[in-house]
């Protein structure tokens, strides 16, 4: 089975500094690698996907992460943070069900706080 | 819809009540999931739903849990005899299909559950 781990249940940052958010993940197979951010009282929203076609994917709001193979890794960076994306980001793996179907699997999330 | 829809957005109960937690999911997504929060955890999986049928109840905690969908709309989960661990938020989301590992899953809100 596969699985992710995301070093780090926060993560604190001053506005306009440099946002690292960790994501490892196993898998057997070439993976799909996805992060989603979770507002308060909202539903996960994506933020963007790494799906094989380019190492260094771009994503909404200026974040961007970068797969790298040989490290299993897939961290979510941010040039300069903003008071804004003060949220819990989630990294996930999608899964082949018994069934045949695929669902994501979830790390247990960062919350990201930033500070004025 | 514009999204996938859950209520109730929040819910008491006491413990050893039976629950229902519902969920619209998009106008023509045929795929539907059921993930649990707990605090602190990341998201869990617990059910899939293919149209109406689900190919993979492996997630579903016990036997108190269960979960139908009417066609290709709404997806109500039941939980019987709640108990306090039962306490979490419940995430639904749906995705078009058919469901490859690439395919974008559109999350609801989240029913917040609390069994006192």
């Amino acid at each position: 089975a596969q699985s992710v781990t995301q070093l780090g249940s926060h993560v604190s940052v001053s506005e306009g500094a440099l946002v690292l958010l960790r994501c490892n993940y196993s898998s057997s197979v070439p993976p799909y690698l996805f992060w989603y951010v979770q507002y308060p009282n909202q539903g996960l929203q994506l933020l963007l996907k790494y799906t094989s076609a380019a190492t260094l994917v771009k994503g909404i709001n200026g974040f961007e992460a970068e797969f790298k193979k040989s490290e299993t890794s897939f961290h979510l960076t941010k040039p300069s943070a903003h008071m804004s994306d003060a949220a819990e980001y989630f990294c996930a793996v999608s899964e082949n069900l018994n069934s045949g179907y695929s669902t994501l699997t979830f790390g247990k999330g960062t919350m990201l706080l930033v500070s004025p | 819809g514009a999204g996938v829809s859950q209520s109730p957005s929040n819910k008491v109960t006491e413990k050893g009540k039976d629950v229902e937690l519902r969920c619209d999911p998009i106008s023509g997504h045929t795929a539907l999931y059921w993930y649990r929060q707990r605090l602190g955890q990341g998201l869990e999986f617990l059910i899939y739903f293919q149209g109406n049928s689900a190919p993979d109840k492996s997630g579903l905690p016990s036997d108190r849990f269960s979960a139908e969908r009417t066609g290709e709309s709404v997806s109500t989960l039941t939980i019987q005899r709640t108990q306090q661990e039962d306490s979490a938020v419940y995430l639904c989301a749906s995705s078009l299909a058919p469901v490859t590992p690439n395919t974008e899953a559109f999350f609801g809100q989240g029913t917040r559950l609390t069994v006192v």
